[in-house]
């Protein structure tokens, strides 16, 4: 059974550019979670994709989106890059949404470093 | 709105002792669950034990254990026979259990140091 993986594991942008993120879910897992870390930080909820539709999103501006795919790999993308936006996103996948105990397995982050 | 509190930034426990981990949470539903994750300096998270709110039974594997008070909102983690592998900062989750999104609300988070 192959772990949710992330890439790039890190990644240096500038000001006002636009990055795209990467996460393959684990095997099996539809739906895909972003959460962004900021240093010091517990995770915060970015947004949420179940079969290739959102799912519920935090609150994070416009300039934040996603897509997942129909393998149900995902990306976030981020225009407009700001300071603030440096962070660690972690992305999690399970397995549905509904009932008990679908529980979110991390991936190890991609750290994002916005100068 | 949910929200997540772990009130101790940092804690320190000699190897092979015990150690409890503080979380308190608030939230007006009923059906929900509680999460503790570990991540260690590598970054991944790791889920270390959960229960569910509508069980009254604690939860428990192997060293790891939870009291977990419904009535005072309290959800707090005890590490028996502590090793040097626990050294991490642990966060408390909450999850609601009513249909939509199912994010996960974080706590801030505990550093653990484990002293040999």
């Amino acid at each position: 059974e192959t772990g949710v993986t992330q890439s790039p594991t890190h990644l240096i942008k500038t000001r006002g550019q636009q990055v795209t993120l990467r996460c393959s879910s684990q095997s099996g897992h539809n739906t895909v979670s972003w959460y962004q870390q900021a240093l010091g930080q517990g995770p915060q909820f970015i947004f949420q994709y179940y079969r290739e539709e959102e799912n519920g999103r935090g609150n994070f501006p416009p300039r934040f989106s996603g897509l997942q795919f129909p393998n149900y790999s995902s990306e976030l993308n981020v225009n407009a890059l700001e300071l603030d936006d440096s962070a660690l996103y972690l992305c999690a996948s399970s397995d549905g949404l509904a009932g008990s105990l679908y529980e979110q397995y991390f991936g190890p982050g991609t750290r994002l470093t916005v100068t | 709105a949910q929200t997540v509190t772990q009130s101790q930034p940092e804690m320190s426990v000699q190897e092979a002792e015990t150690v409890t981990l503080s979380c308190t949470y608030d939230t007006s539903e009923s059906d929900y669950y509680l999460f503790w994750y570990k991540q260690p300096p590598s970054r991944q998270m790791i889920l270390v034990i959960r229960q569910e709110a509508y069980k009254q039974q604690n939860a428990t594997e192997n060293r790891f254990s939870v009291n977990f008070q419904k009535a005072a909102k309290s959800f707090s983690l005890k590490i028996s026979d502590s090793q040097l592998g626990d050294a991490a900062m642990y966060f408390c989750a909450y999850r609601s259990g009513a249909s939509g999104t199912y994010k996960y609300i974080f706590g801030t988070g505990t550093r653990l140091k484990v002293l040999a």
